[in-house]
Parts: structure tokens; sequence; C-alpha cells
């Protein structure tokens, strides 16, 4: 079956650290995977993809993520958090040639300034 | 650029009601997504339409539940009757579909109270 873990549900950092969000995946082929952002009251918000080619993926509002095939991993990064970068994270993917995107529970981020 | 528009916001009804949410793609989006999603978990796709014809839903819940996109362009989810289990955020999600994978834009949700 087809699956997407966020091992964290929530991460907390100071304002100026470097932040993580963690995601493994597992899904049959060549995967294409997605990062969105969830503020209150609101739907979810595109940050990024990875669909092939470099394994460094870089996004909206500074955040980057970076695919690991032999760990089966895409972990979301961003080098200087913000206190606005609070909100729920969810990571999402699909099977290569595949139309259905399974997404995580998701990941709490707290940024306290 | 307008975005996924979604009505109501919120919606409170006692169970065994009827109840139906509305969603209005983005504009030249063909393909159209609902999805479902209880507190604390990630969307589950309730069904997918491409233009007219819904292509995906193994995970829709037939005996209560129905969607429809008569004309290609906005659709209708409709939960009859309702249930205590049902309290959650229905969202819809509508994408290009030109791209393979393409990227799916979230409208911001009806959270379903049933009591």
């Amino acid at each position: 079956a087809q699956s997407v873990a966020q091992p964290e549900d929530q991460v907390n950092v100071a304002e100026g650290n470097p932040l993580t969000v963690k995601c493994t995946y597992s899904v049959s082929g060549n995967p294409y995977l997605f990062w969105y952002v969830q503020y209150p009251n609101r739907g979810l918000q595109f940050l990024l993809k990875y669909i092939t080619g470099d394994n460094l993926v870089k996004g909206s509002y500074g955040f980057e993520a970076e695919f690991n095939k032999s760990q089966t991993s895409f972990h979301l990064k961003k080098p200087s958090a913000l206190v606005s970068d609070s909100a729920l994270y969810f990571c999402a993917a699909r099977g290569g040639g595949g139309f259905k995107t399974i997404f995580g529970a998701g990941t709490r981020l707290f940024v306290k300034a | 650029e307008a975005g996924v528009v979604q009505s109501p916001r919120y919606k409170i009804i006692e169970k065994k009601q009827p109840v139906a949410f509305w969603c209005n793609p983005i504009s030249g989006h063909n393909t159209l997504y609902w999805y479902l999603q209880n507190l604390g978990q990630g969307p589950e796709l309730l069904i997918r339409y491409e233009n007219e014809e819904a292509v995906d839903d193994s995970q829709l819940p037939k005996d209560r539940f129905s969607a429809e996109r008569l004309k290609g362009v906005d659709s209708t989810l409709k939960i009859q009757p309702a249930e205590l289990g049902d309290s959650a955020v229905y969202l819809c999600a509508s994408s290009t579909g030109a791209s393979h994978p393409d990227t799916q834009y979230f409208g911001p949700g009806t959270r379903l109270t049933v009591l």
C-alpha cells in the first residue's frame, strides 16, 4: 500500500535558526513528491514539488526540499525560520504513472521569536 | 487570478439531515478533486473529475455521498443523510490536467459539524 509518513507531529525552532520537517514515502514506481502548507482556516497552499532531475528542489517563501531515493525521503528545509512560517505542513506523494496523491498526517511547525 | 472558491465555509446540521457543498475551480482547470480532511489528518481523496467525468470515485461512500459536475466546471458534493462521523473539513482542489503530475490548488474548505 502507498503511504506517506511524517514522523514528527510538531517541530519547534527559534526564529533565525534552520528548520527541517521530515517526510518519508512508499509508492510504486518513480515518485512525484509535494509539500503543502496550511494556515488556520485556510486551504492547502502549494510550496514545491519534485518530479525528476536535481535532488534539491527550491520552492516558495525560501523553502527547499531534498529528495533522497535510497532513504525514500523528501525533507523540507529552510535556512532561516520566520515566525510567520508557523503553520501545518503536509508532505504528499504520487506513484509514477498514477493519479492518486497520498498525503501525510501533517507536521505542525512552531517558530518562536 | 481567482482561487478555488468553496461555499459555505461552515455548516452545522443535525444528524440525518442532508447537506451540500459547492466548489468553483480555478478558471480553465479541467480536473477537480474533493477531499475529506479529519482533524489531525491529511486530506483523503473522495472523488476526482476530469471535466464532467468522475474518473476515480473509489473512496466515495456511495450509500450516502454523491457528487456531480454537470457542465465540467463547478461541482457539488452532497451527503444524505449525514452522520456524526461526517464531521470534518471538505476540501475542493483543481488542477489544469495539462501536465503530469500537475499541481493541485486547494480551496479554503467547508467545515461540517454534525450534531
